[in-house]
């Protein structure tokens, strides 16, 4: 079974600085790929960013990165130069490949960015 | 970017009624998703489909029945509606391939069962 737990349940901020979200996976697959995305005030959900299981490097976009710990089953979403348009719920996601087109979502970590 | 619609933005219905929320995509993806969204669950999975005429059990399919009569359209079926089904059901659409696809999501249904 697949399983991903965020247990930050709100974050606050400031505007410029650098935040982090945590989030731990639970799989058996040897491989599987993790995502974030982003839920704003709206209510739309948009993907973020990704990281494939079998890559070592860590995954950038923008001013997102991730921070991917293997051994520890966890990945970390930094954003950097936070703005206050970052405020929005972040989801943390993981699909493995023994079923690979099902994705399993966190319960999300609300960010606030304070000017 | 991709295109995918829910109808109705908001329901109110009543208990032991019947509810048909619906999805269309514009996208030809093959996979579609119906979850739904609560406070301190985050984004669950009801069902899911990988193409016309198929339906797929998701985590917490109790209750729901979905329907997939077209590459375009999947709907999800409130037979008998209860309290407990009120809440905010996203869809969403992605291709098939080998796992790394990100998925397309529409604005969310507030229902909500008096």
């Amino acid at each position: 079974a697949q399983k991903v737990t965020q247990t930050q349940t709100s974050i606050s901020v400031m505007e410029k600085t650098t935040v982090t979200m945590d989030c731990v996976y639970e799989t058996q697959d040897s491989s599987y790929f993790l995502f974030w995305y982003k839920q704003t005030a709206s209510g739309e959900i948009v993907f973020l960013i990704r990281q494939d299981s079998y890559k070592k490097e860590n995954a950038t976009v923008g001013h997102y990165s991730l921070n991917f710990q293997k051994p520890k089953s966890s990945i970390g979403l930094i954003i950097t130069a936070t703005q206050i348009e970052d405020s929005a719920v972040y989801f943390c996601a993981m699909r493995g490949m023994s079923n690979y087109n099902v994705l399993y979502f966190g319960s999300g970590t609300k960010l606030t960015v304070e000017p | 970017e991709a295109a995918v619609t829910q109808s109705p933005r908001n329901k109110v219905a009543v208990t032991g009624g019947k509810v048909t929320l619906s999805c269309n995509q514009t996208n030809n993806h093959n996979n579609m998703y119906w979850y739904r969204q609560d406070t301190g669950h985050g984004l669950r999975l009801i069902h899911y489909s990988y193409g016309a005429g198929s339906t797929e059990k998701g985590d917490i399919p109790d209750g729901y029945k979905a329907s997939r009569p077209s590459q375009e359209n999947f709907s999800l079926i409130l037979e008998l509606a209860t309290p407990s089904q009120t809440s905010v059901y996203f869809c969403a659409s992605g291709p098939s391939g080998t796992g790394n696809e990100r998925l397309f999501f529409g604005h969310g249904t507030k229902l909500s069962v008096l």
